[in-house]
């Protein structure tokens, strides 16, 4: 089945510094979706993206839609102590079932 | 007022058992989903219902069985629990199937088979 492709697996950043988190499938995606999901909680939306190219912003978070449509990333800028969590990357098939990555564990050093 | 909200939170049953977890969605959403997290949080959709018919329905084994007695609630139903069922199983709900495919996601129910 399609498969999504989500580096890195896991970050240790200090607060302050810009994260960069990425997405790749072999497949193409229709849509491009990036969730946070913190201990005990379910996933929830940052970034919807909808069309090849698309750069959406959402305060300090920026997601892209690859030009291929086969990619996607997420930044986070100027990182703090509650951006921690797990961010998943999920796209929309052609079957229209969203697929997830497995996600990136990110962690801030006090 | 959540907007998808599972029951229960928490649930503990012995192997063999019959469970259901139950799930409903404010939103006023067509399409609601099946999700089991394992524990490397790995995500995956199990079943996906539109406007209470089963559009997709993953290999997921028949002790399985999702009921939607309307667009705005799907249960899930799990005969027989074995171990390998503990996980945590969350519902989520989007606004249409397949354009506008963003999902919204309750707060998962942790089940633990023991």
């Amino acid at each position: 089945g399609q498969q999504l492709n989500q580096s890195p697996q896991s970050m240790f950043i200090q607060e302050g510094e810009d994260v960069s988190m990425n997405c790749t499938s072999s497949s193409i995606f229709n849509t491009w979706l990036w969730y946070k999901q913190e201990p005990g909680e379910g996933p929830v939306l940052l970034i919807a993206l909808y069309k090849a190219g698309e750069l959406t912003s959402n305060g300090r978070l920026t997601a892209q839609f690859g030009i291929t449509r086969k990619d996607s990333f997420l930044n986070i800028s100027a990182s703090i102590p509650s951006d921690v969590g797990i961010y998943f990357c999920a796209g929309r098939s052609r079957d229209d079932k969203i697929i997830f990555g497995k996600g990136t564990r990110l962690h801030i050093l006090p | 007022d959540t907007a998808v909200s599972q029951t229960p939170k928490y649930l503990v049953t012995q192997m063999g058992n019959d469970k259901s977890i139950k799930c409903e969605q404010n939103l006023g959403h067509d399409t609601m989903y099946w999700y089991k997290q394992d524990s490397k949080k790995f995500l995956k959709i199990m079943f996906s219902y539109n406007n209470k018919e089963l559009i997709i329905n993953e290999t997921v084994p028949n002790r399985f069985s999702p009921k939607s007695p309307d667009k705005a609630h799907l249960n899930l139903h799990i005969n027989s629990l074995e171990l390998g069922d503990s996980a945590v199983y969350f519902c989520a709900s989007s606004r249409q199937f397949g354009v506008g495919t963003e999902a919204f996601f309750g707060q998962g129910t942790r089940l633990t088979v023991v």
